[in-house]
């Protein structure tokens, strides 16, 4: 079974839609973080939480938000989906024991938005 | 704030040695990365450095270090059409644990 799971894998929705990315993971991690990536533009950080109780922006977090209900689970929403948010999201972990223990990514969640 | 550099785009036959280059600007940038992605998944890591160090190799890949004038470099020796991925470079500042990542190379491997 994979470590770090995303649901739903692929997503196609309307314009002004909420949709929620779901994250989970069986690594035990205390941090967890959510990228989007777009052909050309690389991984960009959108929110991390270090715990259950700690949420953080990044670089790009305007239009999103994130719950931690759990240690093993960390959700993405969109409150109001507009088409510039299509785009490939991948949910990752890490453990807080050195950046050599480096992040391990989810496969993926291709989200369309019309 | 941080950038890290890399081509978009490298084609290479297969058998012959495929380099992927990148550069930051961070100058304290304590780890270095390379994570690869296939088609259809997420990242992996396949090798990080030191800042303190300028080489280490594994197996058929080697990383290069220059860092006075912050340059990271893989090579991959005899590459395969397996080895056909986006390659990301990426930089973290230590104490920091969120790595900065650049845009990817895609390495295209052809006959």
């Amino acid at each position: 079974d994979a470590d770090v799971t995303q649901t739903p894998r692929n997503r196609i929705t309307k314009t002004g839609k909420r949709i929620m990315l779901e994250c989970s993971q069986t690594k035990g991690h205390d941090r967890m973080y959510w990228y989007r990536q777009d052909p050309g533009l690389g991984l960009r950080l959108i929110y991390y939480s270090f715990d259950v109780k700690d949420i953080n922006k990044g670089e790009i977090s305007d239009g999103y938000s994130v719950s931690r209900q759990a240690q093993a689970k960390f959700s993405l929403s969109l409150e109001s989906a507009i088409p510039n948010q299509t785009a490939l999201y991948f949910c990752a972990t890490s453990t807080r024991s050195g950046p050599t223990d480096t992040q391990y990514f989810g496969p993926g969640t291709r989200l369309t938005v019309l | 704030g941080e950038d890290v550099e890399q081509s978009l785009f490298l084609s290479v036959r297969e058998g012959d040695s495929s380099v992927i280059n990148c550069t930051y600007t961070d100058s304290s940038s304590t780890y270095l990365y390379w994570y690869k992605q296939e088609p259809g998944a997420g990242l992996q890591l396949l090798t990080y450095i030191f800042s303190n160090m300028d080489m280490k190799q594994d197996q058929r890949l080697t990383v290069l270090l220059n860092k006075k004038d912050k340059h990271l470099s893989l090579r991959i020796a005899d590459t395969q059409t397996g080895d056909s991925a986006i390659y990301f470079c990426a930089e973290m500042e230590g104490g920091s644990y969120i790595p900065t990542f650049g845009r990817g190379t895609s390495l295209i491997v052809h006959p």
